[in-house]
């Protein structure tokens, strides 16, 4: 079975500082996605980047990005020039041949103007 | 692109009565729905899979008598608590993918609706 893990609960940041994100996972398929979901405070889910698994490059949306390194199973989120919109629960996901999600525990990201 | 709507955003029914909630994909065809239960700072519990046409197939744990899905359409899926209960109060999300073979793509979530179970 997969396993996606968020060790940390909470972080917070400064606005306008860089923070990262940590999340590791485990599993034995060669082929699969992965995610990161932000959580507002209204609860609507929020895709904010994926990658594929095949793919070398790392993942960016703007101030989003990547760093996935797939020997390692480590996929973790930077979040460059922080905004208080920024502020959500963050969670880390994974799909692959079942395409069901698997969610990491989430971690909760303030951020202090 | 790639909305999902979900109604109704907030329901309080009397407990042992049932509630209907609905999924919609508003710009696409969803060949697969899923629904979820969340807690409060808690992660997202997948409760069942729905495919367009047939059964749904639920995770252990969930009871499929209790939580009903129909997925008649390839654009709207419908989860149904049946004789609800105050452990059944949860924030239910539903979400829609269009996956046609091979590895799923994204989900795409739904706004969520809060369900209390006076």
């Amino acid at each position: 079975a997969q396993t996606v893990t968020q060790s940390q609960p909470e972080m917070s940041v400064q606005e306008a500082e860089t923070v990262t994100l940590s999340c590791t996972y485990d599993t034995s398929e060669s082929d699969y996605y992965l995610f990161w979901y932000k959580q507002p405070p209204s609860r609507q889910m929020i895709l904010v980047i994926r990658q594929e698994a095949y793919k070398q490059q790392n993942a960016t949306e703007n101030r989003f990005s990547v760093n996935f390194q797939k020997a390692a199973k480590s996929f973790s989120l930077k979040i460059s020039d922080s905004q208080l919109g920024d502020a959500a629960m963050y969670f880390c996901a994974y799909t692959g041949a079942n395409s069901k999600l698997t969610f990491g525990k989430g971690i909760t990201l303030s951020v202090r103007p | 692109g790639a909305v999902v709507s979900q109604h109704p955003s907030r329901v309080i029914c009397k407990s042992g009565t049932s509630v209907k909630i609905e999924c919609r994909s508003l710009d696409f065809q969803a060949t697969t729905m899923f629904w979820y239960r969340q807690f409060p700072k808690q992660s997202l519990m997948l409760m069942a899979t729905s495919n367009e046409g047939s059964k749904a197939t639920y995770e252990q744990g969930v009871e499929k008598d209790k939580f009903l899905i129909n997925h008649a359409s390839l654009t709207l899926s419908t989860l149904t608590v049946t004789s609800a209960h105050p452990e059944d109060s949860s924030f239910y999300i539903c979400s829609a993918t269009t996956r046609t073979s091979g590895v799923s793509d994204t989900q795409y979530f739904g706004p969520g609706t809060r369900l209390t179970v006076l």
